[in-house]
């Protein structure tokens, strides 16, 4: 079955420092891998997928993710943090029936 | 229009009531979804409308019934539902459901059973 696992309930981290929030995946077959946002009291808004090409994937505000197949990773990044990024972010993968599997989610903290 | 809409905002209800989700977008998508989510979880999926027909249901209680009445409306009633049924219900929908395209989510109806 696919899965995904987010190993970090939180990252904190200084406004203008890089973010790393790590997703792993298990699937078989090729992985589509997606990101989400949700602000609180918010629906999830879409931050990138990736589904097949380079493995450096760019989405909306500023954030990318890198797609590493032989650490089944899909971390996303952004070089210079926001206070305004501070949410729930959560990593999911789109299994055989397409359904979406979303990891447990997590929380960012951008201090300033 | 690339935005899905969901009213009311709030609903609160009591265990004997009778009231509807609903659900609309307008970007010509034919798959349509409801989730639930409880607070500092992940969503969880409950039915799938695919072409305006039913594809997935996730075992979901009788006491929500999903209704597609056309390609750009979803509703959920809702009827004699339990206070643990209270959370935020999501719609969302994508361009094709056999496709892997990125599913566009409205802003939830947040729902408490007393």
């Amino acid at each position: 079955a696919q899965s995904v696992a987010q190993p970090e309930d939180q990252v904190n981290v200084a406004e203008g420092n890089p973010l790393t929030v790590k997703c792993t995946y298990s699937v078989s077959g090729n992985p589509y891998l997606f990101w989400y946002v949700q602000y609180p009291n918010r629906g999830l808004q879409f931050l990138l997928k990736y589904i097949t090409g380079d493995n450096l994937v760019k989405g909306s505000y500023g954030f990318e993710a890198e797609f590493n197949k032989s650490q089944t990773s899909f971390h996303l990044k952004k070089p210079s943090a926001l206070v305004s990024d501070s949410a729930l972010y959560f990593c999911a993968v789109r299994d055989v029936t397409d359904k979406l599997i979303f990891g447990t989610g997590t929380r960012l903290q951008v201090f300033p | 229009d690339t935005e899905v809409t969901q009213t009311p905002k709030h609903l609160v209800m009591g265990m004997t009531n009778k009231k509807s989700l609903k659900c609309e977008q307008h970007m010509g998508h034919r798959a349509m979804y409801w989730y639930k989510q409880k607070a500092k979880k992940p969503p969880e999926l409950m039915f799938v409308y695919s072409y305006e027909k039913l594809s997935i249901n996730e075992s979901v209680p009788s006491r929500f019934s999903p209704e597609c009445p056309n390609s750009s409306l979803l509703n959920l009633h809702l009827h004699a539902l339990q206070p643990e049924d209270s959370a935020l219900y999501l719609c969302a929908s994508s361009q094709d459901p056999a496709s892997y395209n990125e599913q566009f989510f409205g802003p939830g109806t947040r729902l408490t059973v007393l």
